[in-house]
């Protein structure tokens, strides 16, 4: 069954603390996205990754970071620089040119 | 630059009667567009795609949509509401970069509520 996964679904994390979120896709996909959502508004691209060992900023970058060691994994961590992590995180890949494909999300809560 | 406008944040409808989300684009290049759906937590689900092929685009579920150059519009319709159609949708538009990376520009999206 091909699809992508994020987990966990819901995480909760203190302030000051970094925190790693999953992604994995087995649709064998070269580009690999992240993005994150707020209340009320559109997605907004935080890094994206075309091949492996290579990845580019998107809009809003300052305070997470990304690797892709494998093709099919693209993990994002939040770390205690991002001023307002409280936020609902979406993964995507696509193939080269063509639409992307959204994993179901990470709910992330920082108290 | 690329950009797209929902021009309404929230509709809502009646069950059984028909939807119209509007979208207007732009863009410098002959676009590709997409409308998304995302029911609560939930991710997005791709519902189509316009391409430069035929302007008439249908999707899943019911729902299709229509590019008109002149008005820069890629509004989103369904004839008849389902109770299941509750949902956020998106309209976006494609920015093409480099080496085929699509950059996706979003709108802010429209909070459609259907009604019994």
């Amino acid at each position: 069954d091909g699809g992508i996964t994020q987990s966990p679904k819901y995480l909760f994390r203190k302030e000051g603390q970094n925190v790693t979120l999953s992604c994995e896709q087995n649709l064998n996909h070269d580009a690999m996205y992240w993005y994150r959502q707020d209340p009320g508004q559109g997605l907004r691209l935080i890094y994206y990754s075309q091949i492996v060992n290579d990845f580019q900023k998107g809009d809003i970058a300052e305070g997470y970071s990304v690797s892709r060691e494998k093709k099919e994994s693209f993990p994002l961590t939040v770390t205690s620089a991002q001023k307002n992590p409280t936020a609902f995180y979406l993964c995507a890949s696509s193939s080269r040119g063509y639409e992307q494909y959204f994993g179901p999300g990470t709910r992330l809560t920082v108290t | 630059a690329q950009s797209v406008t929902q021009l309404d944040s929230h509709v809502s409808v009646s069950e059984g009667t028909p939807v119209l989300l509007r979208c207007n684009y732009s863009s410098s290049y002959s676009p590709s567009l997409f409308w998304y759906v995302q029911h609560p937590n939930k991710g997005l689900q791709l519902l189509l795609k316009y391409t430069s092929a035929a302007t008439l685009v249908k999707g899943i579920n019911g729902f299709e949509a229509e590019f008109k150059k002149s008005e820069t519009s890629f509004h989103l319709t369904k004839p008849s509401a389902h109770m299941s159609d509750a949902a956020e949708y998106f309209c976006v538009v494609s920015d093409p970069g480099s080496g085929g990376y699509n950059k996706l520009i979003f709108g802010a999206g429209t909070r459609l509520a259907v009604h019994p």
